[in-house]
């Protein structure tokens, strides 16, 4: 079973609020880690939005705007990245990543797509 | 205004050997630790490898250990990858990544095949 997990795809309005879940593996407990969030266009390295590993710690990437954000959902040992306000420019690749045993393991990626 | 820039990607046939470097400039690279990060073409992220500020601590992952060796020469803002033994599934853009994740490469390509 992955480290982490995440839906293979995505899709909403403009406007709307999407909500990705990276889920991690049932014997690591999401609420000991920190959840990192990257942002990746096509032909574009990917754009750190931010970090989440509490309400007291989190970090939001420079530039990036408020309508990114993040939360956990201990009962669902999932870290969770809400974009509000949906906009066509957020039609990308969104991918978690944690760090686990003297490792960076990056989730499988959600794709989103605004419709 | 930070940059990275790699460069040494190529094609290489199964079983070579090629060096990445990533050229840092608009930062205190000395200060920094580093990481490489690759894409296979349409997959997703997979990190490589992690090196402290001063190069004493490195991680790597474990598709790659023993075969890739991580380096850096802090008087030269620089940052290295030595790929030995590579094989088709090494073939992917290779990016430099700043800790803290918010400075990323425009990646080089890497493809091993005969």
């Amino acid at each position: 079973q992955a480290v982490l997990t995440q839906p293979s795809s995505l899709s909403a309005s403009p406007g709307a609020s999407a909500s990705l879940t990276c889920t991690l593996r049932s014997d690591i407990n999401v609420g000991t880690y920190r959840i990192y969030w990257f942002q990746q266009k096509p032909g574009s390295p990917p754009q750190y939005l931010l970090s989440y590993k509490s309400d007291s710690d989190k970090q939001q990437g420079s530039g990036v705007p408020s309508r990114f954000s993040g939360s956990k959902d201990a009962s669902a040992n999932a870290g969770i990245l809400l974009i509000s306000g949906l906009q066509s420019e957020d039609e990308a690749d969104y991918y978690c990543m944690v760090w686990h045993s003297s490792a960076y393991v990056f989730g499988t990626g959600t794709k989103v797509t605004v419709l | 205004e930070v940059q990275l820039v790699e460069s040494g990607g190529g094609l290489v046939q199964p079983g070579g050997s090629l060096r990445l470097s990533c050229t840092a400039s608009g930062f205190t690279f000395s200060s920094f630790s580093m990481k490489w990060v690759r894409q296979a073409p349409g997959k997703g992220l997979e990190w490589v490898s992690h090196i402290s500020s001063s190069g004493s601590t490195i991680y790597y992952a474990d598709s790659v250990k023993g075969r890739f060796t991580i380096s850096r020469d802090n008087a030269k803002n620089s940052l290295y990858l030595q790929m030995n033994s590579l094989r088709a599934e090494d073939t992917a853009v290779y990016y430099c990544a700043r800790d803290g994740w918010d400075y990323w490469g425009q990646g080089t390509l890497v493809t091993v095949s005969s």
